[in-house]
């Protein structure tokens, strides 16, 4: 069966700190990955994907995903973390030969503490 | 850049109520979501369409229906409000194999 599992249901951070999000993967195919953010009482944003090619993602506010075939993960990442970056992220992810649904994370709280 | 809409933000209805939830993208995408987010349940899929007419159920349909009459709008139906359905409501747009843009969400209650 298809499945994300995001491990950590919140990610405390002090400022200025790198900071992780972990997502890991099954899918049947190529994986399609993605990455949202939710700020309170908004609907998701869009921060990233990988379709194909370079393993390291870029995207935006800064953050950057690392996808790692051998270990089915996609973890988000982000080198100096700000107290605005404090959301709910979700991840998500397409197999190559599914239709055109996203399976969905639990998503991970991130709270940055000044 | 990519716009969606829905129609309210927020919305109180009565147990029994028929329901309307409206949602309207302006790029011309083939792909229309209706998701629900509960706290600790994540998104879970309602209704999709690939297409004008054209739906497929999610995860979780029962209760629910969907109409796409036009390529730019996707609404969400509940037959019959129950306090079960209050939930956050959130639409999503995307090309055929793109990323998913959403709308703000319609915070929906059911008394």
């Amino acid at each position: 069966a298809q499945s994300v599992a995001q491990p950590e249901d919140q990610v405390n951070v002090a400022e200025g700190n790198p900071l992780t999000v972990k997502c890991t993967y099954s899918v049947s195919g190529n994986p399609y990955l993605f990455w949202y953010v939710q700020y309170p009482n908004r609907g998701l944003q869009f921060l990233l994907k990988y379709i194909t090619g370079d393993n390291l993602v870029k995207g935006s506010y800064g953050f950057e995903a690392e996808f790692n075939k051998s270990q089915t993960s996609f973890h988000l990442k982000k080198p100096s973390a700000l107290v605005s970056d404090s959301a709910l992220y979700f991840c998500a992810v397409r197999g190559s030969d599914s239709n055109y649904q996203l399976i969905w994370g639990a998503g991970t709280k991130l709270i940055i503490k000044p | 850049d990519v716009k969606v809409t829905q129609s309210s933000r927020y919305l109180v209805k009565r147990t029994g109520e028929k329901v309307f939830l409206e949602c309207v993208q302006d790029m011309d995408h083939e792909n229309m979501f209706w998701y629900r987010q509960d706290p600790g349940l994540g998104l879970r899929l309602i209704y999709f369409s690939y297409d004008v007419k054209m739906k497929e159920k999610g995860d979780i349909p029962e209760g629910y229906s969907v109409s796409r009459e036009k390529k730019e709008r996707f609404s969400l139906i509940l037959e019959s409000a129950s306090t079960n359905q209050t939930s956050m409501y959130l639409c999503a747009s995307s090309l055929r194999f793109g990323e998913q843009f959403f709308g703000p969400g319609t915070r929906l209650t059911v008394l």
